[in-house]
């Protein structure tokens, strides 16, 4: 297996700038994470889903944020408009369910200008 | 209701044993654990459920105190390969994880 894939790798971009980041789970695995990490607040829990549905987005930082999941092999993070303060690394993660081990992907690095 | 790790930095040379600690203020139904290397994603080490037990992974292992609400990891003998970060993520039922802000291991020759 490919493991998780997550697009682009890297991102640099302007404030105000729409950001779209991208992200294909593990086959087979129901649940998939968005986290966020920077060395401030560490490795926070943004979204996450169950079978493609919304669970829980109370990480979630405003209404710039937001994810999709249209079906289960791929799920978008998208951030409009961009701002300083994002820049960092956001991960995906997918897991059999909710509460067992989490395969991450490699990570999106976003730098916004 | 993030756990709370300690110590926030270690650094060890070659063969020495670190513990780290992980403590959290809820009930703990599981606690998971996770390295990173620099630059790297996170990679699950091991869970421990409700229950006490104790698992191991080569020389890394862990213990769960239910009643305490803490789990610590155990590096024994430790190789320059442990370095990283290490996280401990806590869960309350079936709920995903909460992770702590990391414990930084530095194994030096």
């Amino acid at each position: 297996d490919a493991g998780v894939i997550q697009s682009p790798r890297h991102e640099v971009t302007e404030m105000g700038q729409e950001v779209t980041l991208r992200c294909k789970p593990i086959s087979g695995h129901n649940s998939l994470f968005w986290y966020r990490q920077t060395m401030m607040r560490g490795l926070e829990l943004l979204i996450y889903f169950n079978n493609n549905v919304p669970i829980d987005d109370s990480g979630m930082p405003e209404d710039r944020f937001s994810a999709k999941m249209p079906n289960a092999s791929f799920s978008t993070l998208k951030i409009q408009p961009s701002e300083p303060r994002d820049s960092a690394v956001y991960f995906c993660a997918s897991a059999t369910v909710s509460y067992n081990e989490q395969f991450f992907g490699p990570g999106t690095r976003l730098t916004v200008l | 209701q993030q756990p709370v790790q300690s110590p926030q930095a270690v650094i060890l040379r070659e063969g020495e044993d670190a513990v780290i600690n992980c403590s959290s203020s809820k009930a703990l139904y599981s606690v998971h654990w996770y390295r990173q290397k620099h630059g790297e994603a996170p990679v699950f080490l091991m869970i421990l459920l409700k229950g006490g037990e104790q698992k191991g992974h080569d020389k890394i292992s862990a213990s769960f105190n239910e009643k305490k609400q803490q789990s610590s990891l155990y590096l024994t003998a430790s190789q320059l390969s442990y370095s990283g970060t290490y996280f401990c993520g806590t869960a309350s039922g079936n709920t995903p994880l909460v992770f702590g802000k990391g414990t930084r291991l530095s194994v030096i020759a």
